[in-house]
């Protein structure tokens, strides 16, 4: 099983601010399939990034992806006031799929 | 428009048994996988198993293997997670998403209270 460490467990920024969030696999992901995803509060995880740098559809252009093999990284350019949630990567390129812990994105 | 809607939120009592429920709509459900995600409040999302509608073929995590069962029917577009003994330790939301690959389309969550 490919275990998911996401540094840091909380980031604290200010609006405008740029949040970089890392994932590392204990073992390459296959052909990148990392995913990212926002959660917040009493919501469901909604698709960001897929394939490690696709933007999911409707995904403003401040979230990107990069990374491959073990190092993946999640940006926000500049953070606006509805970015502040937890963030999830997840992989799917081998089974059992996996998901981070988590990074939560918070106000400073 | 894809829409997964998940059946309410359930009561139960150690060792009962449940079966929820996961109905798509808005796209050929037989083309996308199910899949569950484990959320216990205040914790991350664990990925439980998925679905193949189209064949019934499923994949579970060794987390989850042989406490819970998958199943769908393509004739209604809908998805199951059954308990045939629940825990305490079961009591979680859970997330139907659609794959195949990364998830699109979450469902609303279904949340699981297990107590005696």
């Amino acid at each position: 099983e490919i275990v998911l460490t996401q540094s840091p467990g909380t980031l604290s920024l200010s609006p405008g601010e740029r949040a970089t969030l890392s994932c590392r696999a204990s073992q390459s992901v296959t052909s990148t399939y990392v995913a990212w995803y926002q959660q917040k509060p009493g919501q469901a995880p909604r698709l960001l990034i897929y394939g490690s740098a696709g933007r999911a559809t409707g995904i403003p252009d401040r979230f990107s992806g990069s990374g491959s093999g073990t190092d993946f990284i999640f940006t926000i350019s500049r953070l606006e006031p509805e970015d502040f949630a937890v963030y999830y990567c997840q992989q799917y390129g081998s089974s059992p799929w996996t998901f981070g812990q988590g990074t939560k994105v918070e106000i400073k | 428009e894809v829409q997964l809607a998940q059946s309410g939120a359930e009561v139960k009592k150690p060792g009962e048994s449940l079966r929820i429920s996961c109905k798509g709509s808005g796209y050929t459900f037989s083309k996308y996988w199910i899949t569950w995600v484990r959320q216990i409040p205040g914790k991350g999302l664990e990925w439980m198993g998925r679905i193949d509608p189209s064949d019934s073929y499923t994949n579970y995590s060794p987390s989850f293997q042989g406490h819970v069962s998958i199943s769908a029917d393509r004739s209604i577009s809908t998805a199951y997670l059954q308990w045939t003994s629940l825990r305490a330790s079961d009591t979680a939301m859970y997330y139907c998403a659609r794959g195949p690959t990364a998830f699109d389309y979450w469902g609303q969550g279904t949340l699981v209270s297990v107590s005696s």
